[in-house]
């Protein structure tokens, strides 16, 4: 069935380092894909998300490109900030499905 | 516009009471659904509606009752509260354009 995987964490992280977050996903058909982010005593929210092969969504810095051959949607970010210190979920929906199958969740630990 | 509004935000049952958690949203979205969030689980979808009228069970049902009447409401009933059930809970609402919009949760402690 349908699946995603994403890295186990925490991830800790200076300010302005690199981000990556791996996320691989297992799906019948071309699901569209999506990152949420939760800060500390809150929701879900949408942060980004592609729709079809090789799209790449963006927001606040985040990108993430869909990489059908591999399976893939990698969340990265240039130069962190101590305000990106979050939960990240990965999430897919393929066309057949009302709601959509998340990872576990990547927690992202980012120190002055 | 309010999105999607969980209430309570926290509540403390003994084992063996009732509750409910109320979520509405005023999006007029067709999908809603409820998740429970544990350390290192993840979230975890209890139960799900694609409209008034109809719901159907997720991955994780057992001891959580729904119902959707209206459009606006998806109530989750706790009909006899286990200390299992500490967690937090989240009710979600989307549309057919895929974007999820969550609440903010209920923090849920059973002694």
């Amino acid at each position: 069935g349908d699946s995603v995987t994403q890295m186990e964490g925490p991830v800790t992280l200076s300010e302005e380092a690199f981000l990556t977050i791996n996320c691989t996903y297992t799906a019948t058909g071309y699901p569209s894909l999506f990152w949420y982010v939760q800060y500390p005593g809150e929701g879900l929210q949408l942060l980004l998300k592609a729709t079809k092969a090789d799209d790449k969504g963006s927001n606040k810095g985040f990108e993430a490109t869909y990489r059908k051959e591999t399976t893939s949607f990698h969340l990265e970010k240039g130069s962190v900030q101590v305000s990106d210190s979050a939960v990240y979920f990965c999430a897919q929906r393929s066309g057949g499905s009302y709601i959509p199958t998340f990872g576990r969740g990547t927690s992202l630990i980012v120190h002055p | 516009n309010a999105g999607v509004t969980q209430t309570p935000k926290f509540q403390v049952l003994k084992t063996g009471q009732s509750m409910t958690l109320q979520c509405a949203q005023d999006m007029n979205h067709e999908y809603m659904s409820w998740y429970r969030q544990d350390p290192g689980m993840g979230l975890r979808l209890i139960h799900y509606s694609v409209g008034a009228g109809i719901t159907d069970q997720g991955e994780v049902p057992n001891g959580y009752n729904v119902s959707r009447s209206t459009t606006e409401d998806f109530p989750l009933r706790l009909l006899s509260a286990a200390p299992s059930q500490t967690s937090v809970y989240f009710c979600a609402s989307s549309n057919t354009a895929n974007e999820q919009f969550f609440g903010p949760g209920t923090r849920l402690t059973v002694l």
